[in-house]
């Protein structure tokens, strides 16, 4: 089990620049969850993908942000234009729950680290 | 609605002592809960896990109890080392994927 990957480990661009994040969750694990984890907000979701379906994405900021997952092996998080406030480490986390079960737990990957600068 | 409180941090303390960070929650239903933990430059990992009252979770010498009249999941380890310094996040999880996590505790073991 390799766990989820992320990709890249650390990201650093300028403002205004386009950002993609990119996951792969564990293989059989059909809910994907994008996290962004700050020190002044803490860990917030973004959005949440069942069977590659998004079914919340209200924590999505703003328009500049945008989540796909085009199968069920892998999804990206993009940030155009990206901002100074962007910042932030972002996590992809994967479960094997469907819509109703809850009692399997996330899995994180390592994050992403995003500098904006 | 559904919540989860954490004692603050940071917590200091020396090798083998008692840990014990309190973990209270709200929720509607019959949720799950969870202790993760976070070392440096890492992801959350599950530490431990109660899917029903009066469940005990137990890892790595850390257990928490799942204790519905309380509404309380603490974590407790016996005897801490300094390798166990880090961000400890508890949670909860709701039918309908929906997690909600505190906002952590940072642990921090001296020798």
């Amino acid at each position: 089990d390799a766990g989820v990957i992320q990709s890249p480990r650390h990201e650093v661009t300028e403002m205004g620049q386009e950002v993609t994040l990119r996951c792969k969750p564990i293989s059989g694990h059909n809910s994907l969850f994008w996290y962004r984890q700050t020190m002044m907000r803490g860990l917030e979701l973004l959005i949440y993908f069942n069977n590659n379906v998004p079914i919340d994405d209200s924590g999505m900021p703003e328009d500049r942000f945008s989540a796909k997952m085009p199968n069920a092996s892998f999804s990206t998080l993009k940030i155009q234009p990206s901002e100074p406030r962007d910042s932030a480490v972002y996590f992809c986390a994967s479960s094997p729950n469907d819509r109703g079960s809850h009692n399997s737990p996330l899995h994180f990957g390592n994050g992403t680290r995003l500098t904006v600068t | 609605g559904n919540s989860v409180t954490q004692m603050e941090g940071p917590v200091t303390l020396s090798e083998e002592a008692f840990l014990t960070i309190n973990c209270t929650y709200t929720a509607t239903g019959y949720p799950s809960l969870f202790w993760y933990v976070q070392y440096p430059g890492e992801g959350l990992q599950l530490l431990l896990k109660a899917t029903k009252a009066d469940d005990k979770g137990s890892n790595k010498g850390f257990e928490a109890t799942y204790r519905k009249e309380t509404t309380s999941f603490h974590l407790e380890k016996g005897s801490v080392q300094v390798s166990d310094s880090a961000v400890y996040f508890c949670a909860l999880g709701k039918s309908g994927n929906q997690f909600y996590f505190g906002t952590g505790t940072s642990l921090t073991v001296i020798p």
